[in-house]
């Protein structure tokens, strides 16, 4: 079983669409939790970390459930440029990074 | 600010030859990591260090990858020698610290084709 396992997709969204994306994580020492955002070809970029609280980045939604050891990325009102593989990652108390697989979006017109 | 700058950017070499890459994190950052990102994988860490000491580098295969971060600063990367397998893109981060909160920034990357 993979430290850190995420929705297989690709999801395929209308624009203006609401999706979300789960991840699951088998390291209950984890201690942060983050998404990155991958477009083709590039490299991943930082798009929210994530709180136990929960928090929210305009049309960005994360959330973090411990005690399921799971995390979810909301997305609303998707738009064309929303497109681009979501990873999750996982950081234990020493600072090591696990990444998911990823999720593919594609957003259509 | 400069970003973390990698080269090449492009790598293609026979099996059983060498290659090396090269990285250069962003000014002030203590951290640095080097990733493999095989097609349709997530980025998997090869080696993370702090300043110039090796933090973690249990995913490293040792016996042909070695990795050197001379003076705390650059980084090289080097595969010696090369199997189809490690045909991939070489991802460089850096952060500022390796807290368990710090932000990596990554580099363009250097896709490799091991034919």
């Amino acid at each position: 079983r993979k430290e850190v396992e995420q929705d297989p997709g690709p999801f395929n969204v209308p624009e203006g669409a609401t999706v979300a994306f789960n991840c699951t994580y088998s390291n209950s020492a984890s201690q942060s939790f983050f998404w990155y955002r991958q477009d083709c070809r590039k490299e991943p970029k930082l798009l929210m970390s994530v709180y136990s609280s929960g928090n929210e980045d305009g049309r960005f939604t994360a959330q973090l459930n411990r005690a399921s050891q799971y995390i979810s990325l909301l997305i609303r009102d998707s738009k064309l440029s929303d497109s681009a593989t979501y990873l999750c990652v996982v950081n234990t108390n020493a600072g090591k990074s696990t990444f998911g697989d990823g999720t593919t979006l594609t957003v259509k017109p | 600010e400069a970003g973390v700058a990698q080269s090449p950017r492009y790598k293609i070499i026979e099996k059983r030859q060498s290659v090396a890459f090269w990285c250069n994190p962003i000014s002030g950052h203590a951290t640095l990591y080097w990733y493999q990102q095989i097609l349709g994988q997530g980025p998997k860490l090869l080696i993370q260090f702090q300043n110039n000491g090796v933090v973690d580098d249990s995913q490293l295969p040792k016996d042909r990858f070695s990795a050197e971060r001379l003076k705390g600063v650059d980084s090289t990367l080097k595969i010696q020698p090369a199997k189809l397998e490690d045909s991939a893109v070489y991802l460089c981060a850096s952060s500022l610290y390796s807290g368990v909160g710090e932000t990596q920034y990554f580099g363009p990357g250097t896709r490799l084709l091991v034919l």
